[in-house]
Parts: structure tokens; C-alpha cells; sequence
């Protein structure tokens, strides 16, 4: 079976700009779960979708967002970037009580 | 809510040496416990994970950890280290009833030759 695919694996963006990251879990899995994980904070929970709807949500701003669709895919969307969103962005999608993560996002706000 | 300290930053160790990294947690509720390992530029990768029974949970690549209730505590323990066990290793709990993962801030284990 396939791993957790995030997509893409690199991103620079500037200041001001919004950005779409892309998350497809393990087929079978219908839940996905984002995690930021920066040095200063390290490894923070975003949010979880189920079945399209949004189960969970941590505490981030509303410039952070997410989706998912029919086919368990996920996507988060940040916008209005700042510099403080320089991270790692990690995917997991969760069955039978464990997380199987991705290998991330590196997003770099100039 | 919940919440996780590992009480270490760094632990620098001589290959084939035992080591203990700790991880001390508080809950209001039931917690489910994990160990992840990260390398440099790589996701996350379970270790272990205690859900109920035994106390003492075997993982891979040579771990173990033991819950211990009454110390509110998940140490993660391997009796002799190679260098390609250095990373950053983390410690993080979940509700039963969800599966939110609330992360301590992670131990650099560093193996020397």
C-alpha cells in the first residue's frame, strides 16, 4: 500500500501570498489530520477532516483553512502569508488508533 | 486538555550504550501514548504505541517503553544504540475518544562512535 502523499514537497512564497498544499492519505483512510511544525512552537495541531467535514480544529488563525473531498484527498489553504508560516506542514491520515504521516511540506515565506 | 514534557532536549550517547529518553504527560482524561521518530527532512515514523494492557510496549527497530500511571510517564528505553538511531524523537498522547496528538518538544538523540 502507498504512504501519505503530500504535494508539493517544497514551497517558497513572499509575504501577502496565499498557498494550497495537497494531501492524499493511505487508500481507506478517511481521516486526515495537518500538523505545523516550526522550531519555536514545535509540531502544532491544525485541524482534522472526516468524511468531508472538519471533526477537529486547533488553534490557529483563520487564515488557515482546509478541505477534504470525496475521495478522502485533503488540502489546506493559508493566506495572507507571514513570515511566522515558515514551517513544515505535515499530513497523517488515522485508522485504528495510529497516525501514519507524510513526509511534509517545507513552506518559506520571504 | 492534554500536555507533554520531555525532559530532555539533547541526549548525547556513545554507540552500543543503553539510553532513556523520558516523556512525562498530563490528562484530565484517558490518553492513548506514541513514540515517533523524525529524520532530517522526513516525516514522522511510529515507534511504539500504548492503547491499554501491558505496561511494557515493544517497537520497532529495538524500543521499548513502559506507561507508568501512577507517574503519569511513557519512557522510551533501548539497551544498546547504533549511529543510525540519531534523530529527533518525540512523545505525544491522544484522547481515547479522538485522535488530536498532542506532542512534547522532542529529544535529539545524538550517537557517538
Amino acid at each position: 500500500k502507498a504512504g501519505v502523499t503530500q504535494t508539493p514537497r517544497y514551497l517558497i512564497k513572499t509575504r501577502g501570498q496565499q498557498v494550497t498544499l495537497s494531501c492524499s492519505p493511505i487508500s481507506g483512510h478517511r481521516s486526515v489530520s495537518w500538523y505545523q511544525q516550526t522550531p519555536g512552537q514545535g509540531l502544532q495541531f491544525l485541524f482534522e477532516y472526516f468524511s468531508e467535514t472538519q471533526r477537529n480544529k486547533g488553534n490557529f488563525p483563520g487564515r488557515f483553512s482546509g478541505r477534504q473531498f470525496s475521495n478522502s484527498r485533503s488540502e489546506m489553504n493559508v493566506s495572507t502569508l507571514e513570515l511566522g508560516d515558515s514551517a513544515l506542514y505535515l499530513c497523517a491520515s488515522f485508522i485504528d488508533n495510529e497516525q501514519f504521516f507524510g513526509p511534509g511540506t517545507r513552506l518559506t515565506v520571504l | 486538555a492534554q500536555s507533554v514534557t520531555q525532559l530532555d532536549s539533547q541526549v548525547p550517547v556513545f554507540e552500543e550504550a543503553p539510553v532513556e529518553l523520558r516523556c512525562n504527560y498530563s490528562s484530565s482524561v484517558s490518553v492513548y501514548l506514541f513514540w515517533y521518530v523524525q529524520y532530517p527532512n522526513q516525516g514522522l515514523q511510529l515507534l511504539l504505541k500504548y492503547l491499554s494492557g501491558s505496561t511494557l510496549v515493544k517497537g520497532i527497530n529495538g524500543f521499548e517503553a513502559e506507561f507508568n500511571k501512577s507517574q503519569t510517564s511513557f519512557h522510551l528505553r533501548k539497551p544498546s544504540v547504533h549511529i543510525s538511531d540519531t534523530a529527533e524523537y518525540f512523545c505525544a498522547v491522544s484522547p481515547t475518544y479522538g485522535n488530536k496528538l498532542v506532542f512534547g518538544a522532542g529529544t535529539i538523540l545524538r550517537v557517538k562512535s
